[in-house]
């Protein structure tokens, strides 16, 4: 069956890095797009980047864009997130999830998500 | 930036009880919008993709309608098991979510 699971969160001073990773199983992972998303504690859905299938099409939100990277590392089934110069406001649950093949569409499974916590 | 308004933020309903929630587009979407439940200290699911089509293994009682820019999520019947936060989600770039309505059960 489908599963993903994020790892690489913990506490961080601001300004700090860290790097996420998603382990994909079930699927071949180099069919799909992939997004992250997060949630900050109590809050609402945030998307912030997705990658496509081959690597080519890489998208972020203003909100991270020039301080996170995606990337994705289709034989070792892998998609990491590099978060660098971390905000007090990065702090959430981040979440990795299955997009489309063909186009980004919906987000078919999610990981159980990873916490990160930026702090002093 | 396409923007999604939910409504309403919350509906305390007791069991049995029809669930309606919607989501407004601030600009035409055709039918990219696609509904997830997240229960407490879970990771959001998949219910509804491209505005109706159930995903695999949605129990019945989860539908939904609408195109362009006014959706929504009709839960008939609500089960205890229903009591969860509800996000739409519009897939054209970027990806943008709903605010979430929050489903409790009286």
């Amino acid at each position: 069956q489908v599963q993903l699971v994020e790892s690489g969160g913990g506490l961080v001073k601001p300004g700090g890095s860290l790097r996420l990773s998603c382990a994909a199983s079930g699927f071949t992972l180099s069919d799909y797009y992939m997004s992250w998303i997060r949630q900050a504690p109590g809050k609402g859905l945030e998307w912030i980047s997705y990658i496509s299938s081959s690597g080519n099409t890489i998208y972020y939100a203003d909100s991270v864009r020039g301080r996170f990277t995606i990337s994705r590392d289709n034989a070792k089934n892998s998609l990491y997130l590099q978060m660098n110069s971390l905000r007090a406001e990065d702090t959430a649950f981040y979440y990795c999830a299955r997009g489309g093949i063909a186009v980004h569409g919906y987000l078919d499974y999610w990981g159980q998500g990873t916490l990160v916590s930026v702090s002093s | 930036e396409i923007v999604l308004t939910q409504s309403p933020d919350f509906q305390s309903v007791t069991p049995k009880e029809k669930v309606t929630i919607t989501c407004r587009a601030s600009q035409s979407i055709g039918s990219s919008l696609h509904w997830y439940q997240q229960k407490p200290d879970q990771s959001p699911k998949l219910l509804i993709k491209y505005g109706s089509q159930s995903f695999s293994g949605v129990p019945s009682r989860f539908s939904g309608s609408g195109s362009g820019t006014d959706f929504t999520l009709t839960i008939n019947s609500l089960e205890a098991e229903d009591a969860a936060t509800y996000y739409c989600h519009q897939s054209n770039w970027p990806l943008t979510f709903g605010g979430g309505t929050k489903v409790e059960i009286k």
